[in-house]
């Protein structure tokens, strides 16, 4: 079974903040690793793709890295907004099974 | 653009009972998955299929469940005899054909509640 972390559960910010949350994985056997946003009563949208250690992707706000040495990932969102409220999912995919696993996810709100 | 649907949206049945869940992933994808959540839990992957045959499956896919594709669009979830613990959402995905690192494209899911 892959162990797939991701911290913290749960965040609060206020709109405006910026904030990053971590998403853990193997070390070994990498082969690609995925960010989905999923907004309540909507089904999980891809944010990043990222297949290369130190790969650093943007999509306007937000930014990933990835850091396939040590197992980690970041996920940063700059200047909050309320409607990037949602459960952000990362996905590990190794080597061989090419099956995303899931971490558990972590929920964000930004308040207004 | 193009999207994966799922039906129903929520099914509600009594145990023992049987299930099809029903997916139509999109259209030139040639991956498709079934995951669930149970309330709380992580996305638990149950089964790949690729090529008209199950290419993986997990633990949690057992002889109560088969998927099928009848018809060259439809992906079917059939759970035999549902069992309490099967209430979850199920979501369908599918994935492009051309890279094994390509995202997968989730339905809205299909809320199954077993009494």
């Amino acid at each position: 079974i892959l162990n797939v972390e991701q911290s913290p559960q749960s965040l609060h910010v206020q709109e405006g903040d910026s904030t990053n949350f971590t998403c853990s994985f193997p070390s070994s056997n990498f082969y690609a690793l995925h960010w989905y946003r999923w907004e309540t009563a909507k089904s999980p949208e891809a944010l990043f793709v990222m297949t290369l250690n130190g790969d650093e992707k943007k999509k306007g706000r937000i930014s990933a890295t990835l850091n396939t040495k040590e197992g980690y990932s970041y996920l940063y969102i700059k200047g909050s907004q309320p409607e990037d409220s949602a459960t952000y999912l990362c996905a590990f995919i190794a080597g061989g099974s090419y099956i995303p696993t899931f971490g558990r996810g972590t929920s964000l709100i930004v308040h207004p | 653009e193009p999207e994966v649907t799922q039906t129903p949206s929520h099914q509600v049945t009594q145990m023992g009972q049987e299930v099809i869940l029903r997916c139509v992933p999109i259209s030139n994808h040639l991956y498709f998955y079934w995951y669930r959540q149970i309330l709380g839990q992580k996305v638990e992957f149950l089964v790949s299929f690729y090529n008209n045959e199950i290419s993986e499956k997990s633990e949690i896919f057992d002889d109560q469940f088969s998927v099928e594709r009848p018809d060259g669009s439809n992906f079917t979830l059939k759970i035999r005899s549902t069992k309490l613990e099967d209430s979850a959402m199920y979501f369908c995905a599918s994935s492009v054909p051309w890279g094994d690192t390509g995202e997968l494209f989730f339905g809205e899911g299909s809320r199954l509640t077993v009494l």
